[in-house]
């Protein structure tokens, strides 16, 4: 079945630092990839999507690039703020599943001054 | 325009008593999906909803889990009796075009349950 797998976290990063969490799924077909963002005590709010191979999703300076060859889904930031402290989660859907969602275990990131 | 909206926010409770979330997705989207969140466990789907009809419930834990969705404004997921463990952020998600599309799910704010 499809399977999504995060970098373990937490990741610690200090302000204006560069931002990589990979991911890397297992799906059959052409799925479409999601990254999700959760601020504490709040729901998942979506932060960018790719839905074919090569595409870049973009978003507050985040960016992912959907590649096939290596199914990853790596979620990059220049230089994140304090602000962007929260849990980041990855996720595919594939086209045959009524819009149903695969996460990953998400990955908690905390940004200090 | 309207988010996915949760009710209650909060819900304290005591073992054994019933419980009921409800659920109204964004208008227009036809499939609706119920989710619980805890430390130990993560994010688990516990079942989902195809135009009101229920396609997949093998993540409700057990007998004690049931949901509804008696027409396309809302749903229900009660818990009864309920359990301690039960406790936990019990979030609603729906999404546009069903099988097909690549359409996000939009999450609720969720509901924070505690079972004493």
């Amino acid at each position: 079945g499809d399977s999504v797998t995060q970098m373990e976290g937490p990741v610690t990063l200090s302000e204006e630092a560069f931002l990589t969490i990979n991911c890397t799924y297992t799906a059959t077909g052409y799925p479409s990839l999601f990254w999700y963002v959760q601020y504490p005590g709040e729901g998942l709010q979506l932060l960018l999507k790719a839905t074919k191979a090569d595409d870049k999703g973009s978003n507050k300076g985040f960016e992912a690039t959907y590649r096939k060859e290596t199914t990853s889904f790596h979620l990059e930031k220049g230089s994140v703020q304090v602000s962007d402290s929260a849990v980041y989660f990855c996720a595919l859907k594939d086209g045959t599943s009524y819009g149903k969602l695969t996460f990953g275990q998400g990955t908690i990131l905390t940004v200090h001054p | 325009d309207a988010g996915v909206i949760q009710s209650p926010r909060h819900e304290v409770t005591e073992m054994g008593q019933e419980v009921t979330l409800r659920c109204k997705p964004i208008s227009g989207h036809n499939s609706l999906f119920w989710y619980r969140q805890t430390m130990m466990r993560g994010l688990e789907l516990l079942i989902y909803f195809n135009n009101n009809v229920p396609i997949d419930d093998s993540g409700m834990p057990e007998d004690r889990f049931s949901a509804k969705m008696p027409n396309a404004s809302f749903s229900t997921l009660k818990i009864q009796p309920s359990e301690p463990r039960d406790s936990a952020v019990y979030f609603c998600a729906s999404s546009p075009q069903g099988a097909q599309g690549n359409q996000p799910q939009h999450f609720g704010d969720g509901t924070r349950l505690s079972i004493l």
